[in-house]
C-alpha cells in the first residue's frame, strides 16, 4: 500500500499571508495526486488533481506542484474561508488502491 | 446538475451488518467509477473500494476485504455500500464519491452517512 504523510499537522497562519501544505508519498506516484478541502460537517471538496491542476470554481489563490513523491499545496493570501482541514490523495494506478493522507489543519494565527 | 444523495444515519449492534446507498443524478451513473470513503470521528478520509457501475467490477482495500460488498442498481442510478461484522470502530460517516472522468480524483461527494455501532 501506498502510505501518504502529511506536514505540518496542523499550521497556523495569519489572513493575507502565505500557507505552504506538503505531502510525500511512499513510492513514485507520477502526478496523480489530488489535494481537497473538508470544513466541519461537510463533505470534502476537490480543490487540484493531477498535482497542478485547480478543480472547477477553485480561485486562483490554490495552487499544487510536485510530482513523483514530494508535493505541494500553496494557498497564497490565506481568506478567512480557506481555514479548513486539507487533505492529499493518491490515485496510482498500480496498485490500484486509492490511500489519502492523514490531513493537515490549517488554523487561524 | 451533479447529485450524490446518500441514505440517513443508521445505528447498529457490534456484528450487524449496515447497508448505504448513494442515490445518483445529473450525469450518466454507468460512466463513472464510484468510490466509497470513510472518517471516523476527529479523524482522516479512509478508501473503502470503488465499483465500475457499468460492468459490476469491484475492487475494495485490503483491511476491508470479505466484509465490504459494493453493488449498483442501474435501473435507478443508485450505488450501495454493504459492510458486514461491524465493530465500534466501524463507526464513521461513509462518503460515496464520484470520479472525475478526467482524472481518478473525486469531483462530486454524497453528504456522507453516518454509521454508529453501539451496544
Amino acid at each position: 500500500e501506498i502510505v501518504m504523510t502529511q506536514s505540518p499537522a496542523t499550521l497556523s497562519v495569519s489572513p493575507g499571508e502565505r500557507a505552504i501544505l506538503s505531502c510525500r508519498a511512499s513510492q513514485s506516484i507520477s502526478t496523480n495526486l489530488a489535494w481537497y478541502q473538508q470544513k466541519p460537517g461537510q463533505a470534502p471538496r476537490l480543490l487540484i488533481y493531477a498535482a497542478s491542476t485547480r478543480a472547477t470554481g477553485i480561485p486562483a489563490r490554490f495552487s499544487g506542484s510536485g510530482s513523483g513523491t514530494e508535493f505541494t499545496l500553496t494557498i497564497s493570501s490565506l481568506q478567512s474561508e480557506d481555514f479548513a482541514v486539507y487533505f492529499c490523495h493518491q490515485y496510482s494506478n498500480w496498485p490500484p488502491r486509492n490511500t489519502f493522507g492523514q490531513g493537515t489543519k490549517l488554523e487561524i494565527k | 446538475q451533479v447529485q450524490l444523495v446518500q441514505s440517513g444515519a443508521e445505528v447498529r449492534k457490534p456484528g450487524a451488518s449496515v447497508k448505504v446507498s448513494c442515490k445518483t443524478s445529473g450525469y450518466t451513473f454507468s460512466d463513472y467509477y464510484m468510490h466509497w470513503v470513510r472518517q471516523a470521528p476527529g479523524q482522516g478520509l479512509e478508501w473503502m473500494g470503488w465499483i465500475n457501475p457499468h460492468s459490476g467490477d469491484t475492487n475494495y482495500a485490503q483491511k476491508f476485504q470479505g466484509r465490504v460488498t459494493l453493488t449498483r442498481d442501474k435501473s435507478i442510478d443508485t450505488a450501495y455500500m454493504e459492510l458486514s461484522r461491524l465493530g465500534s470502530d466501524d463507526t464513521a460517516v461513509y462518503y460515496c464519491a464520484k470520479e472525475a472522468g478526467y482524472s481518478n480524483s473525486y469531483n462530486h461527494w454524497g453528504q456522507g452517512t453516518l454509521v454508529t455501532v453501539s451496544s
